[in-house]
């Protein structure tokens, strides 16, 4: 179990440029989530997958945020045209997510920080 | 929608000392399960302690134990015999059965030597 990888650990870009983040969760998980945290608040959802398929997105995911998780395994998330209040640390996050499952963890990556200029 | 709040955006603690931090939330589902994660400086997010909610035997982890309490829905944890690798950002989560996790704004804890 080599746990929650995530890459890059840090980005910097200039405003306007795409970004693209990609987290590889634990092997027999699940469901995979992506998180954005900004400094002294607490993980903000984004979205989440069953396998490949996306269940939920947030409100607060602009149109210019796509999240991927195509076979089923690793996921990515990219930011397009990307603006200074995309700023934050992005956060991975999987669980087993399996049918009647009833000892559900979230296992963290060590996220990615944006920033962007 | 679940919601998560954390009252303490910071509480201090002497090293050896206990301290509680409080949590309160809101679901409308019978089946779910709380949380607390801690974030050191490293930002890395690690699980303390788990409670599922149709178990009313209070979880202990340790030096870490939960007060759970389902009718006024709070879920406050405890921290005995306190250490300086304690000192983090402590997030309470709520997770109903087949959605997703919904965390708190965190409660900074500082131990003081």
């Amino acid at each position: 179990d080599t746990g929650v990888s995530q890459n890059p650990r840090h980005k910097i870009t200039k405003r306007g440029q795409n970004v693209t983040f990609r987290c590889d969760p634990i092997s027999e998980h699940n469901r995979l989530y992506w998180y954005r945290q900004t400094l002294g608040q607490g993980p903000e959802f984004l979205t989440y997958f069953q396998n490949e398929a996306q269940l939920e997105k947030s409100r607060l995911l602009s149109d210019r945020f796509s999240a991927e998780r195509p076979k089923g395994s690793f996921s990515t998330l990219e930011i397009q045209r990307t603006e200074q209040g995309d700023s934050a640390m992005y956060l991975c996050a999987s669980s087993s997510g399996a049918t009647g499952a009833r000892n559900e963890k979230l296992f963290f990556g060590s996220g990615t920080q944006l920033s962007v200029l | 929608a679940q919601t998560v709040t954390q009252s303490q955006p910071e509480m201090s603690v002497q090293e050896a000392e206990t301290v509680t931090l409080s949590c309160t939330y809101d679901t409308s589902e019978s089946d779910y399960y709380l949380f607390w994660y801690k974030q050191p400086p490293s930002r890395q997010m690690i699980l303390v302690i788990r409670q599922e909610a149709y178990k009313q035997q209070n979880a202990t982890e340790n030096r870490f134990s939960v007060n759970f309490q389902k009718a006024a829905k709070s879920f406050s944890l405890k921290i005995s015999d306190s250490q300086l690798g304690d000192a983090a950002m402590y997030f309470c989560a709520c997770l109903n059965y087949g959605q997703n996790f919904v965390f708190g704004p965190g409660t900074r804890l500082s131990v003081l030597p």
